[in-house]
């Protein structure tokens, strides 16, 4: 099984500060992709790599960065986190035509 | 401009009985088709997945129907059990494009 997992479910920080989002999984996939769920509006992609170094924008990059030195791990940089980033964030990592999920993390920015 | 549309955000049904999820997109180029279940607070998971050469794909009590002419997709719970109830995504590919297009999810409730 596919197994992609995420630093932590749940995170409070605030105003300002850095956040980091880490994702990891384990079956050697070449893409992975960030996204953000909100109720009414549902999973809309931030980031995706297609290799490590690689990254390119999705639909919602604004306020956001990423980073995959390591083809394992991606992560999701928020440069300086506001009210509005508050959501759920969703890492997902693609093999043959099909993207995996980690469990998400809830991210509440006070 | 949203290419893939589910029109009801929520749906309700009796345990036993059947859940139709309805999906539609508008863009040409899409060729395979996913659905993916979500419980609160916990990422969404794989259910089923059809391609664009077929037009029923079946795995135990779920089933997907593509109807091309009409770009449309829906998937059928049979019979619905309580521990159906979550928010149901569809999603759609084309081509050489790995990126998934979401739809905003279906709210279904199934009451015991």
């Amino acid at each position: 099984d596919v197994k992609v997992t995420q630093s932590s479910r749940y995170l409070v920080k605030r105003t300002g500060e850095k956040v980091f989002l880490e994702c990891v999984q384990d079956m050697d996939h070449e893409n992975m992709f960030w996204y953000r769920q909100d109720p009414g509006l549902g999973l809309r992609l931030i980031y995706f790599s297609y290799d490590v170094k690689m990254k390119e924008k999705g639909d919602i990059p604004e306020g956001y960065s990423v980073s995959r030195e390591k083809k394992e791990r991606f992560s999701l940089i928020l440069e300086s986190a506001s009210t509005n980033q508050t959501s759920m964030y969703l890492c997902a990592s693609r093999g043959a035509r099909n993207q995996y999920f980690g469990p998400g993390t809830r991210l509440t920015v006070t | 401009d949203q290419q893939v549309k589910q029109n009801s955000p929520s749906l309700s049904v009796q345990e036993g009985r059947i859940s139709i999820l309805n999906c539609d997109y508008t863009n040409s180029m899409f060729d395979y088709f996913l659905w993916y279940k979500k419980y609160p607070a916990e990422g969404p998971t794989f259910l089923i997945s059809i391609s664009s050469i077929k037009d029923k794909n079946e795995d135990g009590r779920f089933t997907v129907f593509l109807n091309k002419s009409a770009k449309h997709l829906s998937l059928h719970i049979v019979p619905s059990q309580p521990g159906d109830s979550a928010v149901y995504f569809c999603a759609a590919s084309g081509g050489s494009n790995y990126k998934l297009t979401f739809g905003k999810g279906t709210l279904l409730t199934v009451n015991p």
